[in-house]
């Protein structure tokens, strides 16, 4: 069975410029987590969805960073415009509806923002 | 609200001694808990996880990990570990019938040596 699948699996781009990291959850899965990690703050909740709708985004850094999930097999997450300091890599994760609190977890995208 | 300490941010050791990363965790309401692993590069995959039953709960590589919860605690050990097992390692908790998220540990990074 396919994984989560998160493309790019690698962006480089100039400070100012829009980024969209994009996300595949596994099939019937349910909620939709993405996850920032970097060496300073460790692993970060940026914000998590239930069938779609978005249930908390706490941790969403400002208003620059925005994310949508128009369907069950589909999020992305926007970043406009970038600054350096978002560089770090972005995790997206679906968890299946029978909650276990199990998280199933893509290869990640390395965002490097000049 | 619900919080993971992991003491031990680095944790280095030799080729075939044993290792405990320690993994203490507080909440309220009864949980589940989980020990995700981070090869270099990849996404998280988890280890092993405890739902209910016996307190101790194994992977299929070795680790093994007891759910302690006078003491609020999951540690994870392995009785001899290999240059493989090199990789981070995240204690993880959810709360029983939550629709929340998975609350992460700030990780601790195993080095193998030989």
């Amino acid at each position: 069975d396919a994984g989560v699948i998160q493309s790019p699996r690698h962006e480089v781009t100039e400070m100012g410029q829009e980024v969209t990291l994009r996300c595949k959850p596994i099939s019937g899965h349910n909620s939709l987590f993405w996850y920032r990690q970097t060496m300073m703050r460790g692993l970060e909740l940026l914000i998590y969805f239930n069938n779609n709708v978005p249930i908390d985004d706490s941790g969403m850094p400002e208003d620059r960073f925005s994310a949508k999930m128009p369907n069950a097999s589909f999020s992305t997450l926007k970043i406009q415009p970038s600054e350096p300091r978002d560089s770090a890599v972005y995790f997206c994760a679906s968890r299946p509806s029978k909650n276990t609190g199990e998280l199933f977890f893509g290869e990640g995208s390395r965002l490097t923002v000049l | 609200a619900q919080s993971v300490t992991q003491l031990d941010s680095q944790v280095p050791v030799f080729e075939e001694a044993p290792v405990e990363l320690r993994c203490n965790y507080s909440s309220s309401v009864s949980v589940y808990l989980f020990w995700y692993v981070q090869y270099p590069n990849q996404g998280l995959q988890l280890l092993l996880k405890y739902l209910s039953g016996s307190t101790l709960v194994e992977s299929i590589n070795g680790f093994e990990a007891e759910f302690n919860k006078s003491q609020t605690s999951f540690h994870l050990r392995k009785p001899s570990v290999h240059i493989s097992d090199t990789a981070e390692y995240f204690c993880a908790v959810s709360s029983w019938g939550s629709q929340g998220n998975l609350i992460f540990g700030k990780g601790t990074k195993l080095s193998v040596k030989p």
